[in-house]
């Protein structure tokens, strides 16, 4: 079983709808998560950065880390054309020893 | 754009020539860090500076070479490259290293061996 499992899609919405992205692991010693969005062609850009279970919002994205469950999400409210694009999940070990380590990412399509 | 800039952004060689990566970054980040990004994939790290000191080195070929002139400035120096190591190669830094603290990464170099 893989540290980070995420779906990698492709997840095809039509505009103005929300998305759910999603990530499990099983690794109890992830405490940090992150959310990259990447362009074709591009870097990843970093999008949100939590530590404590519950949700954290920045304008239309909102993530949730269920820490018991071992689940984080990205929701995206208000979908646009401009977000499609491929979401990685990263988490680090609470003393960061190991580094991050990716989900393999979600290709994410807006329909207009 | 990208605090951590990356430059070519695109890079062809042949299998003999000897090139050279380059990655800088003005934040004030002490850890810097060597990615290689196949399509479709997620990244995968190479090697980790800390503090201008090669910290990891993810059992990467020889014929790449890492270095850190500075705080500021990474280098990856290619020479004898196979078609398989033709990928995105991505430049990230953070604060710190092996700490909690996110990575910010470059738009990468794309390159291409013939």
């Amino acid at each position: 079983q893989k540290e980070v499992e995420q779906d990698p899609g492709p997840l095809s919405v039509p505009e103005g709808a929300i998305v759910s992205l999603n990530c499990t692991y099983s690794n109890s010693a992830f405490q940090y998560f992150m959310w990259y969005r990447q362009y074709s062609r591009k870097g990843p850009e970093l999008l949100m950065y939590t530590y404590s279970s519950g949700n954290k919002e920045d304008g239309r994205f909102t993530a949730q880390v269920d820490k018991s469950s071992k689940y984080i999400s990205l929701f995206i409210r208000d979908s646009q054309p401009s977000d499609s694009a491929t979401y990685l999940c990263a988490m680090i070990g609470g003393g960061g020893a190991d580094g991050l380590t990716f989900g393999k990412g979600t290709h994410l399509i807006i329909q207009p | 754009d990208t605090e951590v800039t990356q430059t070519p952004k695109h890079l062809v060689m042949g299998m003999t020539n000897k090139k050279s990566l380059k990655c800088e970054q003005h934040m004030g980040h002490r850890a810097m860090y060597w990615y290689k990004q196949k399509a479709k994939k997620p990244p995968e790290l190479m090697f980790v500076y800390s503090y201008e000191k090669l910290s990891i080195n993810e059992s990467v070929p020889s014929r790449f070479s890492p270095e850190c002139p500075n705080s500021s400035l990474l280098n990856l120096h290619l020479h004898a490259l196979q078609p398989e190591d033709s990928a995105l190669y991505l430049c990230a830094s953070s604060l710190q290293a092996f700490s909690n603290q996110p990575q910010h990464f470059g738009d990468g170099t794309r390159l291409s061996i013939l």
